[in-house]
């Protein structure tokens, strides 16, 4: 159980596009997602905490219009990347609080992300 | 601010040996702690948590972490290590108000044959 699906894994996109990273909970209701980016041999770091229904939490030092969080259902949180640069290519996960038995903290299975 | 310290960036140990993966936190009040693996270019799989109650908590795949108050610290042992646990692994902290999770920089486990 707690499950959440991260799609896609693997996109390859060109300088001043934009590319849309989805999250789904598919057996839970995340009212709270969480987002971050993971740096080659580097740890994870929180860019943005989404809320279902309301404005994303961004970390500081996070552009928010670059990096633009939906959050419209309770088991879908998006992450756009807009106007990529090759500087955005990076590893990004989304992960959710899973509330029932202190169940803790359940994470997609990331997305590589290369701006070319 | 929370804050998580993995001392060790990188240990290699042969296959069969015991293993300790150090994790330190600064917290300032009873926090919850976990520890995650990520093999390359995947997700993190929750190894254990510590929420309260006994401090010396059982994971998934022969993994265990003792908590250990008086010296912050929440380190993951395994008595006996296979191949397959060479990856990544990550010890973390739950922080107040967002809820998010404070990760530590990392230790990559090689495992010699």
């Amino acid at each position: 159980g707690a499950v959440v699906s991260q799609h896609p894994s693997r996109v390859i996109c060109k300088s001043g596009t934009s590319v849309k990273i989805e999250c789904r909970s598919l057996d839970f209701q995340a009212t709270t997602m969480f987002w971050y980016r993971q740096f080659p041999k580097k740890s994870l770091m929180l860019m943005a905490t989404s809320n279902e229904g309301s404005k994303a939490t961004y970390e500081q030092g996070v552009e928010k219009d670059k990096f633009l969080i939906n959050h419209a259902s309770l088991t879908l949180s998006t992450l756009t990347v807009t106007s990529a640069h090759p500087e955005d290519s990076s590893f990004y996960i989304c992960s959710a609080r899973v509330q029932a038995l202190n169940y803790g903290y359940t994470f997609g299975s990331g997305t590589r992300l290369t701006v070319v | 601010a929370q804050s998580v310290t993995q001392p060790d960036i990188h240990i290699t140990v042969s296959e069969g040996a015991s293993l300790e993966l150090r994790c330190n936190y600064s917290y300032g009040a009873t926090p919850y702690l976990f520890w995650y693996v990520q093999s390359p270019g995947q997700g993190l799989q929750l190894l254990l948590k510590y929420f309260s109650g006994d401090t010396l908590v059982q994971g998934i795949k022969g993994f265990e972490a003792e908590f250990k108050r008086s010296q912050s610290s929440f380190n993951l042992r395994k008595p006996s290590v296979h191949w397959s646990d060479a990856a990544e692994y990550f010890c973390a902290v739950e922080g107040t108000g967002r809820r998010a999770l404070t990760f530590g920089s990392g230790t990559r486990l090689q495992v010699q044959p």
